[in-house]
């Protein structure tokens, strides 16, 4: 059974800081993402790794930068929390090849900015 | 070009009826259209997903109906259940490529 694991589940920060969220993954899978998830906009992706030091920009990357230094952690840095990035961050990982391209979510990390 | 236009943005329906959403893509390069599931305080979930060269596919109660010319496809619920109440997310990827690109949800509620 497929595990992704995300560091908090409620984090609040004052703006200004800078903010690190980790995920985890226990199968092994090449692919992480991570997306912002607003109501009305549904999931957004930040930045995506395809590998172990590779890393993509999404389509919402600014203010965002990411880590991965092992497969199986992918982390989300906010270099200096705003207010505009309160929400709900879920990460994701993928297992690349096969037919299937199934995103295997964890519970996410709920992050408010004051 | 990117965009994935899902909708209703919410929806209720009573116990054992039929539940539709509507999603429709621009980009015809797009070749995987999943729908994931969401319950509150979790993640999203594949539930069913389908590939431009079939019309529908069901899995169990829910179906995925397809009009590659229309570029539309939709998720139905039948004999909807309480427990079926969630948000889904349809989405488009290319599978040449990383990205998913997600609709903007729908949250059902089926009332008992």
């Amino acid at each position: 059974d497929v595990k992704v694991t995300q560091s908090s589940r409620y984090l609040v920060k004052r703006t200004g800081e800078k903010v690190f969220l980790e995920c985890v993954q226990d199968m092994d899978h090449e692919n992480m993402f991570w997306y912002r998830q607003d109501p009305g906009l549904g999931l957004r992706l930040i930045y995506f790794s395809y590998d172990v030091k590779m890393k993509e920009k999404g389509d919402i990357p600014e203010g965002y930068s990411v880590s991965r230094e092992k497969k199986e952690r992918f982390s989300l840095i906010l270099e200096s929390a705003s207010t505009n990035q309160t929400s709900m961050y879920l990460c994701a990982s993928s297992f690349e090849g096969g037919i299937a391209r199934e995103q295997y979510f964890g519970p996410g990390t709920r992050l408010t900015v004051t | 070009q990117q965009q994935v236009k899902q909708s209703p943005q919410s929806l209720i329906v009573q116990k054992g009826g039929i539940s539709i959403i509507n999603c429709a893509y621009e980009n015809t390069a797009f070749d995987y259209f999943p729908w994931y599931q969401q319950f509150p305080g979790k993640g999203p979930a594949l539930l069913i997903a389908i590939r431009p060269d079939v019309s529908e596919k069901k899995e169990g109660r829910f179906t995925i109906s397809f009009n590659k010319s229309a570029k539309q496809f939709s998720l139905h619920i039948m004999d909807s259940q309480p427990g079926d109440s969630a948000t889904y997310f349809c989405a488009a990827e290319n599978t040449g490529g990383f990205k998913t690109i997600f609709g903007a949800g729908t949250r059902l509620f089926v009332k008992a």
